[in-house]
This record gives structure tokens, sequence and C-alpha cells, in this order.
């Protein structure tokens, strides 16, 4: 059974921080690494990974898959308020396997 | 990244009546569409997944009498609660995939619904 562990489970950082957010990862058909921030409502897409080693980049967030390690790091620099949620890390395992698996997510708080 | 809506986005309901809820795919073709439900501070529970034109698989414990899905076209799922009972109120978010190897292959989720079953 494919399995994404997310660490820390909360964070609480002031506003300007820099943050990094761990997945790792047991999965038998490796196909994707998503990673979504989720506030009130449903996740918003943030970042798929499927090749290691290469960094995806969106203004102050950023995240790279290690495939080797099987794990993946999200990055946030110059963190603001408006940065606080729950980070959810999500494994695509592919082949008979179409579901998202997702981590338990890492509840970011950042205070002014 | 593509676009998922779904409707409405609040309900309110009497126990005993059945509330229908719809997921579009706005701007790509979703073969397969996921139905999810996330209680105050838990995680994302899958429901169900359904594939375009065939019977939706349910996850262990979800009735499927109950939440009846229907995956009609590349672009429209719905979810319909039948006989709603208040612990069915909930937070239900649908979720949209494209084609393997398409660039909607990322899966995009719907705003969610609010249901609350009085």
């Amino acid at each position: 059974e494919d399995k994404v562990v997310q660490s820390p489970l909360s964070l609480v950082v002031h506003e300007g921080d820099t943050v990094t957010l761990n997945c790792s990862y047991e999965v038998t058909n490796f196909r994707s690494l998503l990673w979504y921030k989720q506030e009130k409502k449903a996740p918003t897409f943030l970042f798929m990974l499927t090749s290691s080693g290469i960094e995806k980049k969106s203004g102050r967030l950023s995240s790279i898959l290690d495939k080797k390690e099987l794990s993946s790091i999200l990055n946030i620099t110059a963190t603001q308020t408006g940065d606080s949620a729950i980070y959810l890390c999500a494994l695509f395992g592919g082949g008979s396997n179409y579901k998202l698996t997702f981590g338990k997510g890492t509840l970011l708080t950042v205070n002014p | 990244g593509a676009v998922v809506s779904q409707h409405p986005s609040w309900v309110i309901c009497k126990s005993g009546t059945s509330v229908k809820i719809e997921c579009r795919s706005l701007d790509f073709q979703a073969t397969t569409m996921f139905w999810y439900r996330q209680f105050p501070k838990q995680s994302l529970m899958l429901m169900a997944t359904s594939n375009e034109g065939s019977k939706a698989t349910y996850e262990q414990g979800v009735e499927k009498d109950k939440f009846l899905i229907n995956h009609a076209s590349l672009t429209l799922s719905t979810l319909t609660v039948t006989s709603a009972h208040p612990e069915d109120s909930s937070f239900y978010i649908c979720s949209a995939r494209g084609a393997a190897g398409d660039a909607q292959e990322t899966q995009y989720f719907g705003p969610g619904t609010r249901l609350l079953v009085l």
C-alpha cells in the first residue's frame, strides 16, 4: 500500500522566516507527487513533480523531488501571514491505482 | 492551472431530502473524477472514483445507494446524497483529473460544497 508521511505536522513561524516542509513516501509504481495548499476551502494545486532533481518554482514557493531518497520538500521564503494553511503532499502511484494517497498535512501558522 | 467548479457551495436541507452536488471541469476533459468528504480538522477522505461512462468505484464503508455518483460526460459528475441525515453534514469536495500523459493529469479540486442537514 502506498504511504505518504509529512513532517512536521505543525509549524509556527514569524513573518519573513523561511520554512521547509518535508514529505517522504513509499510507493510501488511512482507516477507523480503533488503539493496542495488548503485554507478554509478545498485544496488548491501548487506543484506536480515527476522528475528527480528539477526544482519547480512559483513566486516564493519552490519544491523539489528526490526519487533516490523517496522524498520531496516544499520551501517557502519570506513567509507572509497569508501563507498560513495546511500544506498537503499527495502521491499518485499510477498503475491500476488511480487514487491519490495524501499525507496528513503540515499546518503552517505565520504570525505577524 | 485547470479549473474545477462545484455547485452549490452551500446547502442547508431538512432530514430525509436528497441533495445533488454538481462538479464540472471547465477547461479540460476529466477522464476521472473523485469525490471526497472532509470533517473539521480531519484529512480528506476519498468516497468514490468515477470514470466517464462507467460505474463509480466506492471506497470501503461508503454506501453506494446513499451516495449516488453519475459521471455522464467528460466535464460533469454529480453526487446525490439520498435521504440525507444530520450525520451526512460535511464538506464534500470533488476533484478531476485528465487523461494520463496530459498536462491535466494533475488532479485539481473543486471549491467544495458544505452540506448541513437539519
